[in-house]
């Protein structure tokens, strides 16, 4: 199946930090990105969907200009928590979608656990 | 928005079959999907079922869907320890649309 990888899977940083975490689609192109972020003990949250080429679009109650998200390729994106504190501290994972549709399957990252101190 | 239920926990011994259950709101869902999470991993597709099916089966899977309850079911036959992991639902339109993810129901498979 198709491979998404993220990068760093586990980093720790200081509190006002910022950190970035990559997303990229291995061996297919990917228009679309979405970035969740999961709790212990809780299900996916959508954060924002990455579109290649143009501004992310943020859900409700996501701060985009804490979230930075930028989708520079077909097969790159990178989510940016700038000036991190604890409450950030969470699992984030990314999704990427075939450009070609096909059934619709989302291929997702090992995810990237973030511990601010 | 769509909202997802599933139970939290379940527990079967190896060799049963396992029954993990969904209900959605959102009738408008094209496919519907089940993921899995092994502990500290990303997700992956198990498998889907578009919404013109009732049943759909793949080796020890088999997904049944009643469109009209929009109540989702998986079911895993001769469970293994290795199918021990957490269990997602996930109701959405095609790739470039939100998928909405349950809470996702912990599997655990005694030996």
């Amino acid at each position: 199946g198709a491979v998404v990888s993220q990068h760093p899977s586990w980093v720790i940083c200081k509190s006002g930090t910022s950190v970035k975490i990559e997303c990229r689609s291995l061996d297919f192109q990917a228009t679309t990105m979405f970035w969740y972020r999961q709790f212990p003990k809780q299900s996916l949250m959508l954060m924002a969907t990455s579109n290649e080429g143009s501004k992310a679009t943020y859900e409700q109650g996501v701060e985009k200009d804490k979230f930075l998200i930028n989708h520079a390729s077909l097969t790159l994106s990178t989510l940016t928590v700038t000036s991190a504190h604890p409450e950030d501290s969470s699992f984030y994972i990314c999704s990427a979608s075939r450009v070609a549709g096909g059934t619709g399957e989302l291929f997702f990252g090992e995810g990237s656990r973030l511990t601010v101190l | 928005g769509e909202d997802v239920e599933q139970s939290l926990f379940l527990s079967v011994r190896e060799g049963d079959s396992s029954v993990i259950n969904c209900t959605y709101t959102d009738s408008s869902s094209t496919y519907l999907y089940w993921y899995k999470q092994e502990p500290g991993a990303g997700l992956q597709l198990l498998t889907y079922i578009f919404s013109n099916m009732d049943m759909k089966q793949d080796q020890r899977l088999t997904v049944l869907l009643n469109k009209k309850d929009k109540h989702l079911s998986l079911r895993i036959a001769d469970t293994q320890t290795g199918d021990s992991a957490i269990y997602f639902c996930a109701p959405g339109g095609g790739g470039y649309q939100k998928v909405t993810f349950g809470i996702g129901t912990k599997l655990q498979v005694i030996p």
